[in-house]
């Protein structure tokens, strides 16, 4: 079945650093790519898509570019802020049992 | 508003004492699974249904049911609650005219079996 990988957390950044999280999948056919995020205390939330190769997902500041040669979808973001401050899940769906498969989250803690 | 909404948020059981958690959305969506998420193993999904009184097994089903009446409600039973199913319960649904379309998520229940 499907599978994803995802940078193990949790990362700690300063306000205004650069932000990745790298995220790799194993999937059949080809995959819709999602980012979720997941503020304390709430349930998740879509940050950004992308559907299908050379796609870029874009929201909030935060970036990802679905890269069929190399499976991945990492998330980007140039500038974090305090309010950044989440858990992140990169999520393939699609293949052949029509599911969506979360990697194991990603703590992010942004300290001003 | 277009929501998930889950009852209860926190709940502290004891083994045994049969549970409901139940959820409900007014988006009219088809899709609506159930996912537990736990520390180092992330989100798991436990049941979910495409439609009215059609529900399938997810990937950690064993201890639960689940069941699909109507549209907007579905409700995730605990018969027999044991200590490893301490977790955070998540509801999610997602409309069927896409198969792109995101999941929405309810905000959770915190549940403890002792």
């Amino acid at each position: 079945g499907d599978s994803v990988t995802q940078m193990e957390g949790p990362v700690t950044l300063s306000e205004e650093a650069f932000l990745t999280i790298n995220c790799t999948y194993t999937a059949t056919g080809y995959p819709s790519l999602f980012w979720y995020v997941q503020y304390p205390g709430e349930g998740l939330q879509l940050l950004l898509k992308a559907t299908k190769a050379d796609d870029k997902g874009s929201n909030k500041g935060f970036e990802a570019t679905y890269r069929k040669e190399t499976t991945s979808f990492h998330l980007e973001k140039g500038s974090v802020q305090v309010s950044d401050s989440a858990v992140y899940f990169c999520a393939p769906f699609g293949g052949s049992n029509y599911k969506l498969t979360f990697g194991k989250g990603t703590l992010l803690t942004v300290n001003p | 508003e277009a929501q998930v909404t889950q009852n209860p948020r926190y709940l502290i059981t004891v083994t045994g004492k049969k549970l409901t958690v139940t959820c409900s959305q007014n988006m009219n969506h088809e899709y609506m699974s159930w996912y537990r998420q736990d520390p180092g193993l992330g989100l798991r999904q436990i049941y979910y249904s495409m439609n009215v009184e059609v529900t399938d097994k997810g990937d950690v089903p064993e201890g639960y049911k689940v069941s699909r009446k109507e549209k907007r409600n579905f409700p995730l039973i605990l018969e027999s609650p044991s200590p490893n199913q301490t977790s955070l319960y998540f509801c999610a649904s997602r409309g069927e005219s896409s198969y792109n379309s995101p999941l929405h998520f309810g905000n959770g229940t915190r549940l403890t079996v002792t």
